[in-house]
């Protein structure tokens, strides 16, 4: 149980255009599911808090505007990167715990590697 | 200081060998103690989820916390080449929505 699924897996895209990756929780419904970004080697940078029904909230340094979460239904959450460039290429995996609990663990997608050209 | 210290590595070890993977935090409220897997290009997978002090074990992995000590740790016995992978630790208080990642130790088991 507790599965994360991240499409898509991989995606290439030219400067200046958008991208979006979905993130579902595939049999249990996630009242928060979390961002993050992991450069190579690194570990992972938690970008925003996604929350069901409400604005995400984001982490300092992150621009709202350009990682656009929509967190539309309990088992949902998308981020959208606007105008992307070089720079935002990364390995971008989303996260949820079950329900609202605090005390559920995270379970992870496959993460998505962007490539922006 | 970070909340959570983890040490990079690399590790290698050969294969039977038994491997330790450890934790410090800094933060007494931390309650709940998670180890991940992660392969190269893909995300983490849940491996052990305990609660408080005490062992754990699921097959070949033990999983401990020394509240006490804030300290944690992953063995992993009869280590295979399967297991080459980066592991992460992770805590959370479990009042606030908010979990606390290591850096993640590489580590390599060689056949």
């Amino acid at each position: 149980g507790a599965v994360v699924s991240q499409h898509p897996s991989r995606v290439i895209c030219k400067s200046g255009t958008s991208v979006k990756i979905e993130c579902r929780s595939l049999d249990f419904q996630a009242t928060t599911m979390f961002w993050y970004r992991q450069f190579p080697k690194k570990s992972l940078m938690l970008m925003a808090t996604s929350n069901e029904g409400s604005k995400a909230t984001y982490e300092q340094g992150v621009e709202k505007d350009k990682f656009l979460i929509n967190h539309a239904s309990l088992t949902l959450s998308t981020l959208t990167v606007t105008s992307a460039h070089p720079e935002d290429s990364s390995f971008y995996i989303c996260s949820a715990g079950v329900g609202s609990q605090y005390n559920s663990p995270l379970h992870f997608g496959n993460g998505t590697r962007l490539t922006v050209t | 200081q970070k909340e959570v210290e983890q040490d990079p590595g690399p590790l290698s070890v050969p294969e039977g060998a038994i491997v330790s993977l450890n934790c410090t935090y800094s933060n007494s409220a931390f309650q709940y103690f998670m180890w991940y897997r992660q392969y190269s290009r893909k995300g983490p997978e849940l491996l052990m989820y305990t609660y408080s002090s005490g062992n754990k074990e699921d097959g070949r992995f033990t999983a401990q916390v020394d509240k006490s000590s804030k300290y944690i740790s992953l063995f992993i016995r009869d280590s295979q080449p399967s297991d080459s992978a980066t592991y992460l630790c992770a805590m959370s208080a479990g009042s606030v929505n908010q979990f606390y990642f290591g850096t993640g130790t590489s580590l390599t088991v060689i056949p």
